[in-house]
C-alpha cells in the first residue's frame, strides 16, 4: 500500500480563495482523521471520521472550514473563505479497527499558505 | 480535561549516549499512550504504543515507560545516532481512537 496520500503537497492562495484539500486513506482503515499543526499550537485534531461518518468535528476552528467523506476511499477538507491565519500542515491520517492496531498512519500533509 | 505535556525544550546529546523525553498528563490515566517521530517536512510516524497496565516496552535501541502514579511516561534512545535526530510527539488516545498530541521535543544527536 502507498500509505496515506494527501495533495497538494503545497498550496498558496489569495485571502478569500476556497482551498479544497484532499485524502485517500491507506485501503481497508475505516478511520480517518484531519489534523492541522503549526508552531504556535502544534498538532490539532479538527474532525474525524469512522466508516465514512463525521464522529466529531469539535476540533474544527469555524464555519468556514468543512470535511466531507463520500466514500472510503477518499476524503476533502474544504476553507472557505480562506484567512491568513489558516496558514499550516494540514495533515491526514487513518487507523484500522482493533485491538492492536490503534496506531495512526500519517500522510506527508499539505503545507498551506494564505497571504 | 486531559493534557499531555512534554518538554518544549530542545535536547542535545552526544552520539553514543541515551537520550530520555518524558510526556507528562493530567488527570486520568489514558489506557494507551502512544510515542511518534516526525522529520521536517513530513507527517509524524508511529514508533511505539505501551498500555496502561505495562510498566514497560521495548523496541530495538527504543524504550518506553509508563507510570501511573507520576502520570508520566518516559521515551528512551540508547546508543543514540545523528539519524536519530527528530521531533519525538506523545499521544494519548481518546475514547475513540482519535489522538491528541503533546507539542513534542525536538532531539539533536551531536556527532
Amino acid at each position: 500500500d502507498a500509505g496515506v496520500i494527501q495533495s497538494p503537497r503545497h498550496e498558496v492562495t489569495e485571502m478569500g480563495q476556497e482551498v479544497t484539500l484532499r485524502c485517500k486513506p491507506i485501503s481497508g482503515h475505516d478511520y480517518l482523521f484531519w489534523y492541522r499543526q503549526t508552531m504556535m499550537r502544534g498538532l490539532e485534531l479538527l474532525i474525524y471520521f469512522n466508516n465514512n461518518v463525521p464522529i466529531d468535528d469539535s476540533g474544527m476552528p469555524e464555519d468556514r472550514f468543512s470535511a466531507k467523506m463520500p466514500n472510503a476511499s477518499f476524503s476533502t477538507l474544504k476553507i472557505q473563505p480562506s484567512e491568513p491565519r489558516d496558514s499550516a500542515v494540514y495533515f491526514c491520517a487513518s487507523s484500522s479497527t482493533g485491538p492492536k492496531n490503534t496506531e495512526a498512519f500519517f500522510g506527508q500533509g499539505t503545507r498551506l499558505t494564505v497571504v | 480535561s486531559q493534557k499531555i505535556e512534554q518538554n518544549s525544550e530542545a535536547l542535545n546529546i552526544q552520539e553514543g549516549k541515551t537520550a530520555t523525553l518524558t510526556c507528562n498528563y493530567t488527570n486520568y490515566s489514558p489506557a494507551y499512550l502512544q510515542w511518534y517521530r516526525q522529520d521536517p517536512g513530513r507527517g509524524p510516524v508511529f514508533l511505539l504504543l505501551i498500555r496502561e497496565n505495562e510498566k514497560e516496552k521495548r523496541k530495538e535501541r527504543l524504550k518506553v515507560t509508563f507510570d501511573t502514579t507520576l502520570k508520566q511516561s518516559l521515551f528512551h534512545i540508547t546508543a543514540s545516532q545523528p539519524a536519530d535526530s527528530a521531533t519525538y510527539l506523545c499521544a494519548y488516545t481518546g475514547s475513540a481512537r482519535q489522538l491528541t498530541f503533546g507539542s513534542g521535543t525536538q532531539l539533536t544527536v551531536l556527532p
